[in-house]
């Protein structure tokens, strides 16, 4: 099984360039999520979709769009990127009722 | 107030002694929890959950979980040098919809 497939896994942006992340799950998985995880930081959450045609903001949204396509895809765009968006970047989902996320193996963005 | 809070630095074992970590969180409402290793380059994989108070067992792992005191904790027995990583620990929170979590102790088992 793929079970949470994210594209690119690597990426280098300059300042004011715009991207998206992709995340796709085959796991028939209700909620998606988006972190972001710097050096001594963890993770953090930037945005969630807990069911298909629901977003949330988490707890450093600033500066990125979430798309749910579908119940299978999850995107993450930047509009216009910051050297402080520099980071690795985890999707990952989990079932309608249990729990434990399932990650997938995260994309590394640098921005010039 | 961080929602999950791993204050310990890194944590160096010998081979075959216990490790110990340390996890407290502020939402009383939480009522999942986790513990995340985490090899340098790799994503996290869940290695132990808990939801009810007292231990849970699961090979060399122990979680410990005091709702009261708002403290999670996980052992890890008879350490290996592959235990060296980072370990995250995760917390439900917003009504359960999502995980918040810790910022990780890093774990060298030394041969």
């Amino acid at each position: 099984n793929a079970g949470v497939t994210q594209t690119p896994k690597f990426q280098v942006l300059k300042t004011g360039q715009s991207m998206t992340l992709q995340c796709a799950q085959d796991m028939n998985h209700n909620s998606m999520y988006w972190y972001r995880q710097d050096p001594g930081m963890g993770l953090r959450l930037i945005y969630y979709s807990a069911s298909e045609g629901t977003t949330d903001k988490g707890e450093v949204p600033n500066g990125y769009n979430v798309s749910r396509l579908n119940k299978r895809e999850f995107s993450l765009r930047l509009e216009s990127a910051a050297p402080s968006q520099t980071s690795v970047y985890f999707c990952a989902s989990k079932g309608a009722k249990d729990w434990p996320l399932h990650f997938g193996n995260g994309t590394r963005l640098t921005v010039t | 107030q961080k929602e999950v809070e791993q204050n310990s630095g890194p944590l160096s074992v010998p081979e075959g002694a216990i490790a110990s970590l340390n996890c407290t969180y502020s939402d009383r409402g939480s009522q999942s929890f986790f513990w995340y290793r985490q090899y340098s380059g790799k994503s996290p994989e869940l290695i132990m959950s808990i939801y009810s108070n007292g231990d849970k067992e699961d090979g060399r792992f122990t979680a410990q979980l005091n709702k009261a005191s708002q403290y999670v904790s996980l052992l890890i027995r008879d350490s290996q040098p592959s235990d060296s990583a980072t370990y995250l620990c995760a917390v439900s929170a917003g009504g359960n919809n999502r995980l918040a979590f810790g910022k990780g102790n890093q774990v060298v088992v030394i041969p």
